[in-house]
């Protein structure tokens, strides 16, 4: 089947602690996504990549990081630095710039400071 | 920044009737997409239309765009209670990796 996979579905994390979202699609898309949604509100962007080894900030970067060393993976990390990271995350991918595309999105991750 | 703002931010209607939620956005785009998310899951593409394009239909769905407006609009015809769902519109820009800027939705409850 393809798709964009993320993982874990439900993340608990610790005050001070760093947590790694999991993305992965076999779509072969070149462009990848991580959006934050707070209750009731739409997606705001906290990066984006549009090709290995590339990645740029969104409007809400601040507190987070992301790698992309495969074209398949784009995992987002969470870090201490990050004053409120409760939120739903989404993940989405999508074919390169120059078409106009679809995006595909991933389940989402839930995660709460507990 | 959001590019897209959805109007009204809820609608509650009854089965079989028609619903209208509305898009405006700011910049310059190359095409606006709308999207569906049941609660807590991620989003569903709907439909896609282009800036040359005025209208496209898909189904239930009737979209129109205009761009001297700088608005859109998605039309369900004939609503059921599997259409209760938020809606959100993005727009596609060329200059930032298709990146799509979403709206904060319209939550749609269709009433049996």
């Amino acid at each position: 089947d393809g798709g964009i996979t993320q993982s874990p579905k439900y993340l608990f994390r610790k005050e001070g602690q760093n947590v790694t979202l999991s993305c992965e699609q076999n779509l072969n898309h070149d462009a990848m996504y991580w959006y934050r949604q707070d209750p009731g509100q739409g997606l705001r962007l906290i990066y984006y990549s549009q090709i290995v080894n590339d990645f740029q900030k969104g409007d809400i970067a601040e507190g987070y990081s992301v790698s992309r060393e495969k074209k398949e993976s784009f995992p987002l990390t969470v870090t201490s630095a990050q004053k409120n990271p409760t939120a739903f995350y989404l993940c989405a991918s999508s074919t390169e710039v120059t078409r106009n595309t679809e995006a595909f999105f991933g389940q989402g991750t839930r995660l709460t400071v507990v | 920044s959001q590019q897209g703002e959805e109007d009204p931010q809820a609608l509650s209607i009854q089965e079989g009737e028609n619903a209208t939620m509305n898009c405006s956005y700011k910049t310059s785009i190359n095409n606006l997409q709308w999207y569906r998310q049941n609660s807590g899951r991620g989003l569903v593409h709907l439909i896609l239309i282009r800036s040359n394009e005025r209208e496209k239909h898909s189904g239930r769905l009737r979209v129109t765009l205009d761009t001297s407006k700088k608005s859109s609009s998605l039309l369900i015809t004939a609503s059921r209670a599997a259409d209760t769902a938020s809606y959100f519109c993005a727009t596609g820009q060329y200059n930032a990796g298709n990146m799509l800027t979403f709206g904060g939705g319209t939550r749609l409850m269709v009433k049996p």
